[in-house]
């Protein structure tokens, strides 16, 4: 059975902090990593990643895949309080590009 | 990016009725389209896998016969829970599949009373 763990599980910082959220799975026949930013709705996607140690980045945000150690890590630099949300890790695999998501860490980012 | 929609995105149903929440694809053609359903403060369960003109196939331990998922066409899912419980009370979100990325809708939330 897939897996797929997200560590710490829950995150408060102040504005200005540095951030990072770990991932970790196991899946069958991986075909990507993908990173999710859920607030109060559906979540939005934020990056996929496919290829060991090349860094994908957008604005604050960046984010690395290690295939060998099965995880990715992402980062968030100066955060801000509109950066308070659920991070969302996924793992996308199987001939029917099925995703399975971890539990999701829970970031406060205090003024 | 592709969009997708939900419909409705907030229903509330009284208790042993069935409600029909629609997935569509609005500038894309989605093969295959997900249902995951989402409890408070949980991570998204993925409850099916919805292919077009075929039937869909079901995680362990989710009923078919409670959650019907018709995928009548390339830009529509529907999922139907069947004589709802309050226990069916919770937040679903359907995604569809374009290549390798999968756009998620905005979802539905349903309470069952």
């Amino acid at each position: 059975e897939d897996k797929v763990v997200q560590s710490p599980l829950s995150l408060v910082v102040h504005e200005g902090d540095t951030v990072t959220l770990n991932c970790s799975y196991e899946v069958t026949n991986f075909r990507s990593l993908l990173w999710y930013k859920q607030e109060k709705k559906a979540p939005t996607f934020l990056f996929m990643l496919t290829s060991s140690g090349i860094e994908k980045k957008s604005g604050r945000l960046s984010s690395i895949l290690d295939k060998k150690e099965l995880s990715s890590i992402l980062n968030i630099t100066a955060t801000q309080t509109g950066d308070s949300a659920i991070y969302l890790c996924a793992v996308c695999g199987g001939s029917n590009y099925k995703l399975t998501f971890g539990k999701g860490t829970l970031l406060t980012v205090n003024p | 990016g592709a969009v997708v929609s939900q419909h409705p995105s907030r229903v509330i149903c009284k208790s042993g009725t069935s409600v029909k929440i629609e997935c569509r694809s609005l500038d894309f053609q989605a093969t295959t389209m997900f249902w995951y359903r989402q409890f408070p403060k949980k991570s998204l369960m993925l409850m099916a896998t919805s292919n077009e003109g075929s039937k869909a196939t079901y995680e362990q331990g989710v009923e078919k016969d409670k959650f019907l998922i018709n995928h009548a066409s390339l830009t529509l899912s529907t999922l139907t829970v069947t004589s709802a419980h309050p226990e069916d009370s919770s937040f679903y979100i359907c995604s569809a599949r374009s290549d390798s990325e999968q756009y998620f809708g905005p979802g539905t939330r349903l309470t069952v009373t």
